[in-house]
């Protein structure tokens, strides 16, 4: 079946405009993570979401970032006012809920962000 | 705050021999996950092998191997019989089973090479 689709794959923007990056998980998975890939500093967490339950923001490094996640399927994540410490690399993850499972997160491709 | 170390940037191997990558974790914790995870060029992430915390015995996955040290919080991959396709990034992640967010914190990876 279908994985885990992000678009764009890479996007290209001047310094503080905003950007949309879409993500799709697999069909059924309930869970959704959002994570940022900087050079140098490793993957990092920004967003989960589980279902209807409120998400979980703690990792969202300012208020430039948000994300929403319609009808418990594809996720946006948007980043206003771009600057250049936002290049990277945004990948998605989905995972199913099962209540005795280690819930294995599948990841997407990535949208590798430039700000120039 | 839990937090994961991988103490070797870079790694390099022969075709067809072993190679071991390092990864210890800090955690108050006592329930837990654990994951390796290659990240080739095309930048998906892939779940190499997982580790439960409560099982003392080390997981294996055909030429992939753990060295699950509990006590010491160190968790290394063993690669057998290297492959040209095993080069890539290896991220090693720890992920809480004590319900809430399932967000995985990840170290800063390993870049393996494997020379033919």
């Amino acid at each position: 079946g279908a994985g885990v689709s992000q678009s764009p794959s890479n996007k290209v923007t001047e310094k503080g405009k905003d950007v949309e990056l879409r993500c799709d998980p697999i069909s059924g998975h309930t869970a959704l993570y959002w994570y940022r890939q900087s050079l140098g500093q490793g993957l990092e967490f920004l967003i989960y979401f589980q279902g209807n339950s409120a998400p979980d923001k703690s990792g969202l490094p300012s208020d430039r970032f948000s994300a929403e996640r319609t009808g418990g399927s594809v996720s946006t994540l948007t980043i206003q006012r771009t600057q250049q410490e936002d290049s990277a690399v945004y990948l998605c993850a989905s995972s199913p809920r099962r209540a005795s499972s280690y819930n294995e997160q599948f990841f997407g491709p990535g949208t590798r962000l430039t700000v120039l | 705050a839990q937090t994961v170390t991988q103490s070797q940037p870079e790694m390099s191997v022969q075709e067809a021999e072993t190679v071991t990558l390092s990864c210890t974790y800090d955690t108050s914790e006592s329930d837990y996950y654990l994951f390796w995870y290659k990240q080739p060029p095309s930048r998906q992430m892939i779940l190499v092998i997982r580790q439960e915390a409560y099982k003392q015995q080390n997981a294996t996955e055909n030429r992939f191997s753990v060295n699950f040290q509990k006590a010491a919080k160190s968790f290394s991959l063993k690669i057998s019989d290297s492959q040209l396709g095993d080069a890539a990034m290896y991220f090693c992640a720890y992920r809480s089973a004590q319900g809430g967010s399932e967000k995985l914190v990840f170290g800063k990876g390993t870049k393996l090479t494997v020379n033919p």
